[in-house]
């Protein structure tokens, strides 16, 4: 596997309360991109950074906000969570070999909000 | 409009059979083509990349492209039970341009 993991593995929380989900990387790349999986949609960008504290927004970003303050750890925080986060939640680098930056992910973080 | 387009099936094939999986998507720009497989529970998994049109084998698997078409296909010779999964397609533009997925195939080789 590559030097992804993602803490926690799971996580139950209540409406409102904010969450904080963390990836770390051991692979020193610059683009880290945070995605989140659900039937029907598929997999849905929801931020990426290429470098510390550089961040941009992707397709499903209302509710999220992320940090970078070093190359290793990405962190996805959820201000105040609603049910419709309900989802599992993938970390990725781009790994791929000979500049075609195939995306890698890791274990993944499953989250239910009450 | 969905930018990448996967039949979410389930797609049942007997063992031993030829899997074909099929994907388009809507932007002609697109340079990079990705088919992942993901197991229920666990993370998706790269198992073939294309970047120009024709085919590409490896091992059983067999990716294939046709830009003009708008068109990318995963074949998979003698199925197994074990390539039971979802399969997803992934397009992206050049370099570090974000990736779009389909919401994947769900295949079912049934022995």
């Amino acid at each position: 596997d590559a030097g992804i993991t993602q803490s926690p593995r799971h996580k139950v929380t209540e409406t409102g309360t904010p969450v904080t989900l963390r990836c770390h990387q051991t692979e020193n790349h610059r683009y880290m991109y945070w995605y989140r999986q659900d039937p029907g949609h598929g997999l849905r960008l929801i931020h990426y950074s290429y470098g510390v504290k550089d961040t941009d927004k992707g397709e499903v970003s209302d509710g999220y906000s992320v940090s970078r303050s070093k190359t290793e750890d990405f962190l996805l925080t959820l201000e105040s969570a609603t049910s419709s986060q309900t989802s599992v939640y993938f970390c990725a680098i781009p790994l791929g070999a000979g500049g075609f930056h195939e995306q890698f992910f890791g274990p993944g973080t499953r989250l239910t909000v009450l | 409009q969905k930018e990448v387009e996967q039949n979410s099936g389930p797609l049942s094939v007997p063992e031993g059979a030829i899997a074909s999986l099929n994907c388009t998507y809507s932007d002609r720009g697109s340079q990079s083509f990705f088919w992942y497989r993901q197991y229920s529970g666990k993370s998706p998994e790269l198992i073939m990349s294309i970047y120009s049109n024709g085919d590409k084998e490896d091992g059983r698997f067999t990716a294939q492209l046709n830009k003009a078409s708008q068109y990318v296909s995963l074949l998979i010779r003698d199925s197994q039970p074990s390539d039971s999964a979802t399969y997803l397609c992934a397009v992206r533009g050049g370099g570090y341009q974000k990736v779009t997925f389909g919401i994947g195939t769900k295949l079912q080789v049934i022995p």
